[in-house]
């Protein structure tokens, strides 16, 4: 069975600062994780994803995240938070074997980003 | 590309009433699955189609079918509305099956149940 957990259903930082959303999953097989983000009244843009290799990964639009195994977490990063980054941002996971692509969703964090 | 489209955007719908949700995957993908987003539930999967298959379902009642089409194309659903239906529902295609291929989706069909 698969779960995850996001921190925070609101994070509040100011134009320029870090940006810092947390995921925590929860898979009894070796797990694929992504992180999407979904803009008002739009479909889910995803914004990177891990699969296996390199635990830090890069994304679109200055995002990374970071797989720790050792952590089960995989937080979502951004060094200076522009106000198009506000938005709704969805941490999700699957399972590696299997032919499924079902994606199981955190509840989401929406991000407001101050002037 | 064209982008996975979905039509309508928006419907409202009267409890007990049937809704029929049509989404069409970017060309050349062949898998294409269908997501329930509430503002309690959050998202949601429903079920998975590839090669006209249904492959995985979510835990939803008997009321939520689905359906794939020879050209890709998808069909969601719903019999008996209830208010608890209201929500927006997202389609979501990939090259073919399998968790490694990328989900692009669609900017879903927004259902008000009244």
């Amino acid at each position: 069975a698969q779960s995850v957990t996001q921190l925070g259903s609101h994070v509040s930082v100011s134009e320029g600062a870090l940006v810092l959303l947390r995921c925590n999953y929860s898979s009894s097989v070796p797990p694929y994780l992504f992180w999407y983000v979904q803009y008002p009244n739009q479909g889910l843009q995803l914004l990177l994803k891990y699969t296996t290799g390199a635990t830090l990964v890069k994304g679109i639009n200055g995002f990374e995240a970071e797989f720790k195994k050792s952590e089960t977490s995989f937080h979502l990063t951004k060094p200076s938070a522009h106000m198009s980054d506000a938005a709704e941002y969805f941490c999700a996971v699957t399972a590696q074997r299997g032919n499924t692509g079902k994606l199981i969703f955190g509840q989401g964090t929406t991000l407001q980003v101050k002037p | 590309k064209a982008g996975v489209t979905q039509t309508p955007r928006y419907l409202i719908k009267t409890r007990g009433q049937q809704v029929t949700l049509s989404c069409s995957p970017i060309s050349g993908h062949r898998s294409v699955s269908w997501y329930q987003q509430t503002p309690g539930q959050g998202l949601q999967f429903l079920f998975e189609y590839f090669s006209e298959t249904q492959r995985n379902k979510g835990n939803f009642p008997g009321r939520f079918s689905g359906r794939q089409f020879s050209n890709s194309r998808s069909e969601m659903n719903v019999s008996t509305l209830e208010l608890g239906d209201s929500a927006l529902y997202l389609c979501a295609s990939s090259y073919t099956q399998g968790s490694l291929y990328e989900q692009y989706f669609g900017p879903g069909t927004r259902l008000t149940v009244t």
